[in-house]
């Protein structure tokens, strides 16, 4: 079975600080990856998507990036944070190639002050 | 722009009664409808998917799709107070490639 795990739990940064997300999946070779963004009260969003190792496509323009250096590794991450970039975080998962069921890890809940 | 929009936005059920979720696309491009449920402070799963028009039924939940008015819906019966939570639907286009758009919600509260 697929495992998805996302790091850390939470973070409380400061704003104009550094971010660095992650995301790691167990049991599961050469997935789609995904990260989504849930503003407090907000729907879900999608940022990054990537169907193979070194290859990242944005879908929304946050100020945020992101890479994948491992087959089993989505990093989210920005030089400065904004106040804006508080919410919920989360990486999702779906099969290669035409399939289009997305399932998502626990998510990482971010605060900026 | 693709849009999907839910309604209502918030739905109060009775324990044991009936609750009635709607998901409309705004776009045409409309080839593939995902509900998921999210409980509070925790991420979404995936409840059902439905891409053929008709009705799907898995246990308490049942999905109904019409492609003609780019139409979904949602219905629990015998809703129970661990289904209070919110409830997303997604929609794939058929341009779009990867990118699910996502409604605001439904957030429903099952009350005994």
């Amino acid at each position: 079975a697929q495992t998805i795990h996302q790091w850390p739990v939470a973070e409380i940064k400061a704003v104009g600080s550094p971010l660095s997300l992650g995301c790691t999946i167990k049991g599961k070779s050469s997935p789609n990856l995904y990260w989504y963004w849930q503003a407090t009260g907000g729907t879900l969003q999608q940022l990054f998507y990537s169907i193979t190792v070194g290859q990242v496509e944005s879908v929304v323009q946050l100020n945020l990036s992101a890479s994948r250096p491992k087959d089993d590794q989505f990093i989210l991450s920005t030089e400065k944070l904004l106040l804006s970039h508080s919410g919920f975080y989360l990486c999702a998962w779906s099969n290669g190639g035409a399939s289009y069921e997305q399932y998502f890890g626990p998510g990482t809940r971010l605060t900026v002050l | 722009q693709q849009k999907v929009q839910q309604s209502p936005e918030s739905l109060i059920v009775p324990e044991g009664g009936m609750a009635s979720l709607n998901c409309t696309s705004s776009d045409r491009n409309v080839d593939y409808f995902w509900w998921y449920r999210q409980h509070s402070g925790k991420s979404p799963k995936m409840l059902m998917s439905i891409f053929s028009n008709g009705e799907k039924e898995e246990g308490r939940f049942t999905v109904h799709l019409n492609k003609a008015s780019l139409h979904t819906s949602l219905h629990i019966r015998d809703s129970q107070p661990s289904d209070s939570a919110l409830y997303l639907c997604a929609a794939r286009y058929g341009s779009s490639g990867n990118k699910l758009i996502f409604g605001i919600g439904t957030l429903l509260s099952v009350k005994p």
